[in-house]
């Protein structure tokens, strides 16, 4: 029930294409979702989060959709680049004050020039 | 930009030994993680310090793992002994006290235990 599943664990787009990865939830109780993007050798940064208080967040070309009931949410990067070539992870959360995460397994994004 | 440090970057140990990693966080961040990956797989938490206090250790190996954060500041996450599953990228994260969610992550040190 802790657990956080990503899909799929590699993606390959071509550039100006539409990156998609999403992630399913089973617990209830998570009440926040951010995003980290993680290059080879650094450690994961922030991208982008929701709360399930809305259904979407924009930030440039990175949009998070959330679907409450289905217990689902998704990464989309619009004009994929080259540069956006990394391994992103979604994680949950619960407001417990201290913030635990718990990651999903990762999707390693490749977008060709 | 104030950042996580790590250090070392890169430890290579053989099976028994003793190893140490550091982190500091940044500066007036209260809590403070350790994060252990595993190639291909997403960072999983070992240890949770609020201030000086551990409030999660739960995951932490405690045969084996110990962590410290003397002072509330930065922090020693050491193994005694190293097994070769141990081999994987440990990562300290921090973040504001409770009230802000953003955990900010250092570059991490790549153990490898031969």
């Amino acid at each position: 029930q802790q657990q956080v599943k990503q899909s799929p664990q590699s993606l390959i787009v071509q550039k100006g294409g539409i990156s998609i990865i999403n992630c399913a939830y089973e617990n209830t109780a998570f009440d926040y979702f951010p995003w980290y993007q993680q290059f080879p050798g650094k450690g994961p940064a922030l991208l982008i989060a929701i709360r399930p208080d809305v259904s979407e967040k924009k930030e440039g070309r990175f949009t998070i959709s959330f679907n409450k009931s289905a217990k689902q949410f998704s990464l989309h990067i619009m004009d994929s680049q080259p540069g956006d070539s990394a391994t992103y992870f979604c994680a949950a959360s619960i407001d417990s004050g201290t913030y635990k995460y718990i990651f999903g397994t990762g999707t390693r994004l490749k977008v060709l020039a | 930009e104030a950042e996580v440090a790590q250090s070392p970057r890169y430890k290579i140990t053989e099976k028994s030994q003793a190893v140490a990693f550091w982190c500091d966080p940044i500066s007036g961040h209260a809590t403070l993680y350790w994060y252990r990956q595993i190639l291909g797989q997403g960072p999983e938490l070992l240890v949770q310090f609020q201030d000086e206090s551990v409030v999660d250790d739960s995951q932490l190996p405690k045969d084996r793992f110990s962590a410290e954060r003397l002072k509330g500041v930065d922090s020693t996450l050491k193994i005694q002994p190293a097994e070769l599953g141990d081999s994987a990228m440990y990562l300290c994260a921090s973040s504001l006290i409770s009230g802000s969610d953003t955990q900010y992550f250092g570059p991490g040190t790549r153990l490898t235990v031969l």
